[in-house]
């Protein structure tokens, strides 16, 4: 059974760090590309950035501006998040998903980590 | 960057009724389309990918069509369980993902 367990989420300060985990298990990690998405609670989802299989090929949404860095370690099946210069808005609940192997759709998803930025 | 517009915001609906959600795309995305569900304290589930294909497992009266621009999710027949958040998703700009705002169904 695929499994994501992501973890790191606190209470930080506006302008703090944060680094978020995902681990996996379940399926091969290495073969597939992984996402981060986020949801502030009641609200609609927003896709954060992607890693593909060796981390050779990253992307991020545009109000990330250099301030998140995604990456992987398939040693340890497990996905990163480095979130610096925090601000309000980063609030939210944080997701991991794989996408599917004959496709870009997000087929596995880990319940959230949640992430609250507030003096 | 692309946008998907959902609508209507909420749909209220009641079991055994079908309904009709759109996803519309500020510019062509092709079948790049995916619909996701998602229930309260829940993460999404995907439902349909490529604008109409239905994932393995998800029942029948779950059916999606559209190109282009505008694409529908149809539920024939709604069951409870149904009443949830629907988003729909696009990857034509990839490696840029977006979601629509999401379409609430709930019980009237």
């Amino acid at each position: 059974e695929v499994q994501l367990v992501e973890s790191g989420g606190a209470v930080v300060r506006p302008g703090g760090s944060l680094r978020l985990s995902c681990a996996a298990s379940g399926f091969t990690f290495e073969d597939y590309s992984i996402h981060w998405v986020r949801q502030v609670p009641g609200k609609g989802l927003e896709w954060v950035s992607i890693i593909n299989w060796d981390g050779s090929d990253i992307n991020y949404a545009d109000f990330v501006q250099g301030r998140f860095t995604i990456s992987r370690d398939n040693s340890r099946n497990s996905l990163f998040l480095q979130m610096n210069s925090l601000t309000a808005e980063d609030t939210a609940l944080y997701y991991c998903a794989k996408e599917h192997d004959s496709g870009w759709y997000l087929d596995s998803w880990g319940q959230g980590t949640l992430v609250t930025v507030s003096s | 960057e692309i946008v998907l517009t959902q609508s209507p915001a909420t749909l209220s609906l009641s079991p055994g009724e079908g309904a009709t959600l759109s996803c519309r795309a500020s510019q062509s995305i092709g079948t790049y389309l995916a619909w996701y569900q998602q229930k309260a304290g829940q993460a999404p589930r995907v439902l349909i990918y490529d604008a109409s294909n239905r994932v393995t497992g998800i029942p029948a009266r779950f059916s999606a069509s559209g190109s282009g621009t505008d694409f529908t999710l149809t539920i024939s027949a709604l069951e409870p369980e149904d009443f949830a958040v629907y988003f729909c998703q696009q990857r034509s700009n990839w490696p840029r993902y977006s979601f629509g705002q999401g379409t609430r169904l709930e019980i009237k």
